[in-house]
């Protein structure tokens, strides 16, 4: 099973500023790999997919990107409705798996 | 619009069993694998089950595997999965999700499972 490692686990990022969150894989998901986003008492949304393509309807302050088995999802200019969890997920292989979450809270 | 509606949530003591459903709407189902992502409370995703579009194939978590049965029905866009031998740590919200570009690009509100006596 491949295993994602996300950090910090949790962010403190004030509204405005740029936030930068990762996600480990412990083997290559080649470009494998989706962002979602998580708001209390929601369902996840999809942000990110193909490790830096937008979903439809995603701002473009949210971007993609890896190197190797690292990847990083950047928020550029923190608006409040961003604050939530953000999960990656591999889906290069089976059991599709996701990392733990990191939680973007106000600062 | 696209819309997945969990139902069939609800308490079950441990060793019982339950059957979760998700109506599809506003789209083609048929085109579609499915999956079901569970959350328990308070803690992060993780995959459960996944079927391909015409019902062929399916796949699941080790955790699940052996105890829950994932399945379609095409001609009345509903996914399901049927549960059993239900644990304590079986216990989460259950959400269905469609799969596009192998990610989920929609998911359903979910559907809490409780497991207690």
């Amino acid at each position: 099973e491949i295993v994602m490692t996300q950090s910090p686990a949790t962010l403190s990022v004030s509204p405005g500023e740029r936030a930068t969150l990762s996600c480990r894989a412990s083997q290559s998901v080649t470009s494998n790999l989706a962002w979602y986003q998580q708001k209390p008492g929601q369902a996840p949304r999809l942000l990110i997919y193909g490790a830096s393509t937008r979903a439809t309807g995603i701002p473009a302050r949210f971007s993609g990107s890896e190197s190797g088995t690292e990847f990083t999802l950047t928020i550029s200019s923190l608006q409040s409705e961003d604050f939530a969890v953000y999960y990656c997920q591999q889906y290069n292989a089976w059991p599709r798996t996701f990392g733990q979450g990191t939680k973007v809270e106000i600062k | 619009e696209v819309q997945l509606v969990e139902s069939g949530g609800g308490l079950v003591q441990p060793g019982g069993s339950l059957r979760l459903s998700c109506a599809a709407s506003g789209f083609t189902f048929s085109n579609y694998a499915m999956h079901w992502v569970r959350q328990a409370p308070g803690k992060g995703l993780e995959y459960v089950s996944a079927i391909s579009n015409n019902g062929a194939n399916t796949y699941y978590a080790d955790s699940v595997k052996g105890r829950f049965t994932i399945s379609r029905d095409n001609s009345k866009n509903t996914l399901s999965l049927q549960m059993g031998s239900l644990r304590g740590e079986d216990m989460a919200v259950y959400y269905c999700a469609r799969q596009e570009q192998l990610a989920y690009d929609c998911w359903g509100q979910g559907t809490l499972v409780t497991v207690s006596s």
